[in-house]
């Protein structure tokens, strides 16, 4: 069946620009989570969404980066007035379950973002 | 504030030899959970082993656990070529922390 997606895989902005990447999950996952990978490092969470609620944002880096699931279907991250250290892979995971643990997690291709 | 260390960073093997990577943490674990990532299929999740496990075999994969030593090791049998990727041990306490990685290269 189909996996989980992202749009758009790349992505160029200037310095300031808005951005808004695309998350869709795996049909009938409850759970969908948010990560930035630098280059050479490994995933860092950013937030997790059970249905349309936003239960985690502890990672969120500042307030320029929003994200929302309204439906509990399709998620949108959005960083506004983009930086050159916001440049990184986003990747999104859905899981089937509530909650995290014990919950495997699937994984998107990505969006690489490059900042200008 | 990547809570798992992996080592070592880059391994280097011949195809059919055994890999062997080790990740270490620093707080308690619901689980813990091993990641591959290559550029074709993304972030892959391979295998999990609960804190009240020791041990856990999946095909050629092997995950142990040591909680008193707060380790965890993972060892590919029989490598082969389509092995090469990155590999990353990640914890789960509230929410998944992934280490930086181990780089695999297994040369046919």
């Amino acid at each position: 069946g189909a996996g989980v997606s992202q749009s758009p895989r790349y992505k160029v902005a200037k310095r300031g620009q808005d951005v808004a990447l695309r998350c869709d999950p795996i049909s009938g996952h409850v759970s969908l989570f948010w990560y930035q990978q630098a280059l050479g490092q490994g995933p860092e969470f950013l937030t997790y969404f059970q249905n349309e609620a936003q239960l985690d944002k502890s990672g969120l880096p500042s307030d320029r980066f929003f994200a929302e699931r309204p439906e509990g279907s399709v998620s949108t991250l959005k960083i506004q007035r983009t930086q050159q250290e916001d440049s990184a892979v986003y990747l999104c995971a859905s899981s089937l379950l509530r909650g995290i643990v014990y919950n495997e997690q699937f994984f998107g291709p990505g969006t690489r973002l490059t900042v200008l | 504030s990547q809570q798992g260390e992996e080592d070592p960073q880059a391994l280097s093997i011949q195809e059919g030899e055994n890999a062997t990577m080790n990740c270490s943490y620093k707080t308690s674990i619901n689980n813990l959970q091993w990641y591959r990532q290559n550029s074709g299929r993304g972030l892959v999740h391979l295998i999990l082993i609960r804190s009240n496990e020791r041990e856990k075999h999946s095909g050629r994969l092997r995950v142990t656990l040591d909680t008193s030593k707060k380790s965890s090791s993972l060892l590919i049998t029989a490598s082969r070529a389509a092995d090469t990727a990155s590999y990353f041990c990640a914890t789960d306490a509230r929410k998944l922390t992934f280490g930086k990685g181990i780089t695999l290269s297994v040369r046919p």
